[in-house]
């Protein structure tokens, strides 16, 4: 099976501008959760998404907003770029519904905002 | 609420030496926890994880950990590390749905 894929893995961004990033989840799987990681504050979740519905969100402005479509592939947009938005944008996708179940995350997008 | 701590950022080590990455987490519930590894610009990827039964766990690449309840701990052990294992570690615990807290990640460097 094909992994989690994320595009596009860079992205340059001038303040101010909106960005959406893509995420395509492992085959059958329909969990799709996206986590903000930087240097100061570390991995941080931004929000979940099953069967297209937002089921949890983190504790992020709401120039981040998500979605999920019925092939369970996601989209994350921030608008009005802040340089503190300069992150990598980790996805990752769970198998089921079920509460315990690992995630298996992707390579990431690394967006800079200059 | 969970929370995760990992007591140490950084932990340098020689290659073939034993190696304890230590976690720490506090939550009110019942506790799934997880390691993971994030090599240079890569994901982060599944060493091992908790969910209940054994408390020794074992992983993938020659890692395992111990869940301690009383202790509220979950570190992680390699008898001998190689070169290779240097990356950055993160402990997490299951915090609903499919969502995880993560620690602050530590560092293992390995030189020879």
């Amino acid at each position: 099976k094909a992994g989690v894929t994320q595009t596009p893995r860079y992205l340059i961004k001038t303040r101010g501008q909106q960005v959406t990033l893509s995420c395509s989840p492992i085959s059958g799987h329909r969990s799709v959760s996206w986590y903000q990681q930087t240097p100061g504050q570390g991995l941080q979740f931004l929000f979940e998404y099953f069967s297209e519905t937002q089921r949890n969100k983190g504790n992020f402005p709401g120039r981040f907003s998500g979605r999920q479509f019925s092939n369970s592939r996601s989209e994350m947009n921030v608008s009005t770029l802040e340089l503190g938005d300069s992150a990598l944008y980790l996805c990752a996708s769970s198998p089921s519904p079920g509460d315990t179940y690992e995630q298996y995350f992707g390579p990431g997008t690394r967006l800079t905002v200059t | 609420a969970q929370s995760v701590t990992q007591l140490d950022s950084q932990v340098p080590v020689f290659e073939e030496a034993p190696v304890e990455l230590r976690c720490n987490y506090s939550s009110s519930v019942s506790v799934y926890l997880f390691w993971y590894v994030q090599y240079p610009n890569q994901g982060l990827q599944l060493l091992l994880k908790y969910l209940s039964g054994s408390t020794l766990v074992k992983g993938i690449n020659g890692f395992e950990a111990e869940f301690n309840k009383s202790q509220t701990s979950f570190h992680l052990r390699k008898p001998s590390v190689h070169i290779s294992d240097t990356a950055e570690y993160f402990c997490a615990v299951n915090s609903g749905y499919s969502t995880l807290t993560f620690g602050k990640g530590t560092m293992l460097l390995v030189s020879p």
